[in-house]
């Protein structure tokens, strides 16, 4: 059962540009939502999180987004930039419990100069 | 502060060859965690300890996988008569514990030719 999806699966932006990347979940347990940023050959890495108690949170270029009655969450990255192509990973959990994260497939960011 | 570390980076074995990886974590992480991750996919969890306790163990892992943390230091995961199919990255995780976000380490490519 796919419990977090993701879209979309790829995103072209030019460089100055607003990438926005959306992830619905289903399990209503969950309470931690984090992103991960993840280069060709290496392992994802922590870039932003949010818990439910708060609808947006910034951390300089990036933001999330948080709408808990739709059971959706998205991140914009504000004034893309080449070095932000990536691969990037919703995930959520379950935060009291530091149990397993369950993530969205992925979408491939790619920022043109 | 080292991050997680992961041995070998990559792992070439013959069909029916076990093969062993280790984790090392971030030091005072008492949480560890192993994913699995194939081309074009998010992470998929398998198993995770805190301290040497393996608390919960994916569907995925199947009888030919075994994971260990006997210290509640590094952790090995072994894959028996290896297949096909379990080509992918290896990916280890770490966190504090309850409530801490996980930090994944550079993944062990498997090719199982």
């Amino acid at each position: 059962q796919q419990q977090v999806k993701q879209s979309p699966q790829s995103l072209i932006v030019q460089k100055g540009g607003i990438s926005i990347i959306n992830c619905a979940y289903e399990n209503t347990a969950f309470d931690y939502f984090p992103w991960y940023q993840q280069f060709p050959g290496k392992g994802p890495a922590l870039l932003i999180a949010i818990r439910p108690d708060v609808s947006e949170k910034k951390e300089g270029r990036f933001t999330i987004s948080f709408n808990k009655s739709a059971k959706q969450f998205s991140l914009h990255i504000m004034d893309s930039q080449p070095g932000d192509s990536a691969t990037y990973f919703c995930a959520a959990s379950i935060w009291t419990s530091g149990s397993r994260l369950t993530f969205g497939e992925g979408t491939q960011l790619t920022v043109n100069p | 502060d080292t991050g997680v570390s992961q041995n070998p980076r990559h792992k070439i074995t013959k069909r029916g060859q076990n093969v062993t990886f280790r984790c090392d974590p971030i030091s005072e992480h008492n949480r560890l965690y192993w994913y699995r991750q194939t081309l074009g996919q998010g992470p998929e969890f398998l198993t995770y300890f805190q301290n040497e306790a393996q608390l919960e163990k994916s569907r995925l892992l199947s009888d030919r996988f075994s994971a260990e943390r006997p210290k509640g230091s590094f952790s090995t995961l072994e894959i028996q008569r290896t297949e096909q199919g379990d080509s992918a990255m290896y990916l280890c995780a770490s966190s504090r514990g309850l409530g801490g976000e996980q930090y994944f380490g550079p993944g062990t490519r498997l090719t199982v030719t």
